[in-house]
């Protein structure tokens, strides 16, 4: 079942340069949330953004939130090399919020 | 020094062999999930816990089974009536149940059928 979608499948951008990754998805949520994930590695959660905020900032993480449009988008500023590594959003449903549903990520790297 | 880990971190099975795997956590966190992740694509709910002794099926149950005794241990045993294991397994755990709860996971399990 799938929810999020994330887009691009794959993003490659010089150091320096800002990433931006986008995240839609189908029902309404009450929460979505940003998982990093290094190749072979467990994730890591970044940031969780609620149904009723639109911008949430975290060092240089930027997210945005629009349920009107039923999407979200991750910014990541200055990029450096160690941010090389996928991108996952996580959405519930706003009926039986009990699990997440993850997309099918994002593949970042960033070229020094 | 709290986390959730995983064992094996590489695991082999012949055709036909049940096999489990192994979540721990010292988080004191009330729910576990396990997901399964093929290449390149994203995660998939296999089963996940809320609470001591009782579960609930996943995305794709079918060919996993699960237990939870004690509220640091949440083992996934793939059966060999999972026609297509070979995958790459996450554990997680949060502190309650519901999506505004942030997951934290093990580094994982990469399981291979021989």
């Amino acid at each position: 079942s799938q929810q999020g979608e994330e887009d691009p499948q794959a993003l490659s951008i010089q150091e320096g340069e800002n990433a931006t990754m986008n995240c839609s998805y189908k029902t309404s949520i009450n929460n979505l949330q940003w998982y990093r994930q290094n190749s072979g590695r467990g994730l890591v959660h970044l940031i969780l953004i609620r149904s009723n905020e639109r911008e949430k900032h975290s060092g240089r993480l930027r997210v945005t939130l629009d349920t009107s449009k039923k999407s979200s988008s991750l910014l990541i500023t200055a990029s450096r090399a160690a941010d090389t590594a996928s991108y996952f959003c996580a959405t519930d449903a706003r009926q039986g919020a009990q699990k997440l549903v993850f997309g099918q990520g994002t593949r970042l790297t960033i070229n020094p | 020094d709290g986390g959730i880990t995983q064992s094996p971190k590489y695991l082999f099975r012949k055709e036909g062999q049940n096999v489990t795997l192994s979540c721990e956590q010292n988080l004191n966190h009330d729910a576990m999930y396990w997901y399964r992740q093929d290449p390149g694509q994203g995660l998939r709910l296999i089963y996940y816990s809320q609470i001591v002794n009782d579960f609930q099926k996943g995305d794709i149950a079918e060919g996993y089974s699960v237990s939870r005794e004690k509220k640091e241990s949440f083992p996934l045993t793939v059966t060999s009536a999972q026609k297509n294991p070979t995958a790459f397994y996450l554990c997680a755990s949060s502190m309650g149940g519901g999506s505004y709860n942030e997951q934290f996971f093990g580094p994982g399990t990469r399981l291979t059928v021989l």
